[in-house]
């Protein structure tokens, strides 16, 4: 089983809808969560930062659920431009690493 | 601010061939990273430095050997390509080594091996 799961998509959804995806992973060690996004055939980028209260960015909110060990990202009012791979990330503070998910393709359509 | 630079951008090797990615960062950042990307699998940690002067495995280092030549710099070299290195590789960079902290990532080098 892998460290950090996600559904690899493609999520496919038209302009304006809401998506939502999760990625769950299975050491109950992880302190640290991110979402980072990827456009293709570039670099990821770091999206946010995801918080035990659950946090919110514009049309974006990550909430953690550390009992049943997933983590999810919802969009809201969704853009063309939101069109991309989303990577959840999943950190350990005792080993200094994170491991990457690989990741939810997104696509939006007009 | 570059950021992360890589360079080459591509690149075409035949089996047995040798490289060396290049990899500067001008963030003044202590830690940087290695990872290789490929198809279903994610980004996969070849090898990192915490700081300048120490250099760790990661979870695929076999066939690959890295220098941390300066702050800025961090070079990944393949001694004898082989085409189970055909991958985009990404070189990443971070303040500190530790997990909560942000990697910024450069372009990526997409390589290929026949």
């Amino acid at each position: 089983r892998k460290e950090v799961e996600q559904d690899p998509g493609p999520f496919n959804v038209p302009e304006g809808a809401t998506v939502a995806f999760n990625c769950t992973y299975s050491n109950s060690a992880s302190q640290s969560f991110f979402w980072y996004r990827q456009d293709c055939r570039k670099e990821p980028k770091l999206l946010m930062s995801v918080y035990s209260s659950g946090n919110e960015d514009g049309r974006f909110t990550a909430q953690l659920n550390r009992a049943s060990q997933y983590i999810s990202l919802l969009i809201r009012d969704s853009k063309l431009s939101d069109s991309a791979t989303y990577l959840c990330v999943v950190g350990y503070s005792s080993a200094s690493k994170i491991i990457f998910g690989s990741g939810t393709r997104l696509s939006i359509r007009p | 601010n570059a950021g992360v630079t890589q360079t080459p951008k591509f690149q075409v090797l035949k089996t047995g061939q040798s490289m060396t990615l290049q990899c500067a960062q001008d963030m003044n950042h202590n830690s940087m990273y290695w990872y290789r990307q490929d198809p279903g699998m994610g980004l996969r940690l070849i090898y990192y430095s915490a700081s300048e002067g120490t250099t760790d495995k990661g979870e695929v280092p076999n066939g690959y050997n890295v220098s941390r030549l300066n702050k800025r710099e961090f070079s990944l070299r393949l001694e004898s390509a082989a085409p189970s290195q055909t991958s985009v590789y990404f070189c990443a960079s971070s303040r500190l080594l530790a997990a909560q902290e942000t990697q910024y990532f450069g372009p990526g080098t997409r390589l290929l091996v026949l």
